[in-house]
């Protein structure tokens, strides 16, 4: 089945130790999306690429960062973790640009310890 | 940004009971988006609506988008267990393609 795949499921990290969390999507979508969400809370959007073209949120802080090398692969780069980005990070696809609706992944769990 | 209110925030139910939770906005949107999330789990689409006024239903569930395309809400008959979860709306509008998303109502329907 075409899908949204989040790698891994929970993530453990310690203050400031680099982390990469990983996307992939077999549905050949050209928009990618990453998102913040913390408990209770609207999901937040940190970046997004339309194919390869880059879209950083304006409040996204510098410490994160994106990679898109591929259509199907995304990743999402926290160069210093610290304990408010604890979080769960979701990835989602729309097919073309223009199309609203989203297709997510099940989420990476964040915890910083 | 345009702003979705989403309400009411928490709902908690017992089984077979009807339910509505609503999505408002001051802003006019080209579509809107329903998702329900599980916990630990990411958002999962249940229904886009595009025209105003336009009904949908999906078993159980039934969606209304507003006649000015700026609110929409969620009815659920004889509420589940399996209903549990936070429902999420979101649209995009203004222009822009990227929708925002409400805070969401967290639902649990009691056995």
């Amino acid at each position: 089945d075409a899908m949204v795949i989040q790698n891994p499921r929970y993530q453990v990290t310690q203050f400031g130790k680099p982390v990469t969390l990983s996307c992939s999507q077999t549905l050949n979508h050209n928009v990618m999306y990453w998102y913040q969400q913390k408990s209770s809370q609207a999901p937040k959007l940190l970046f997004h690429y339309y194919d390869k073209d880059f879209n950083n949120e304006a409040d996204t802080p510098d410490n994160f960062q994106s990679r898109r090398p591929n259509t199907s692969f995304c990743f999402l780069d926290i160069r210093s973790p610290g304990l408010g980005d604890a979080a769960m990070y979701l990835c989602a696809t729309s097919r073309v640009k223009g199309e609203e609706t989203q297709y997510f992944g099940p989420g990476t769990r964040l915890l910083v310890l | 940004t345009q702003l979705l209110e989403q309400s009411p925030q928490f709902l908690s139910i017992q089984e077979g009971e009807n339910l509505t939770v609503y999505c408002n906005s001051s802003s006019v949107f080209s579509s809107l988006q329903w998702y329900r999330q599980e916990p630990g789990e990411g958002p999962v689409l249940l229904v886009t609506v595009v025209t105003g006024g336009e009904v949908k239903k999906l078993k159980r569930l039934t969606f209304q988008f507003g006649d000015a395309r700026k609110d929409s809400s969620l009815h659920i008959t004889a509420a589940q267990p399996g209903d549990t979860g936070l429902y999420l709306c979101a649209g995009a509008g203004g222009g822009s393609y990227i929708p925002t998303f409400g805070r969401g109502t967290s639902l649990i329907v009691h056995p």
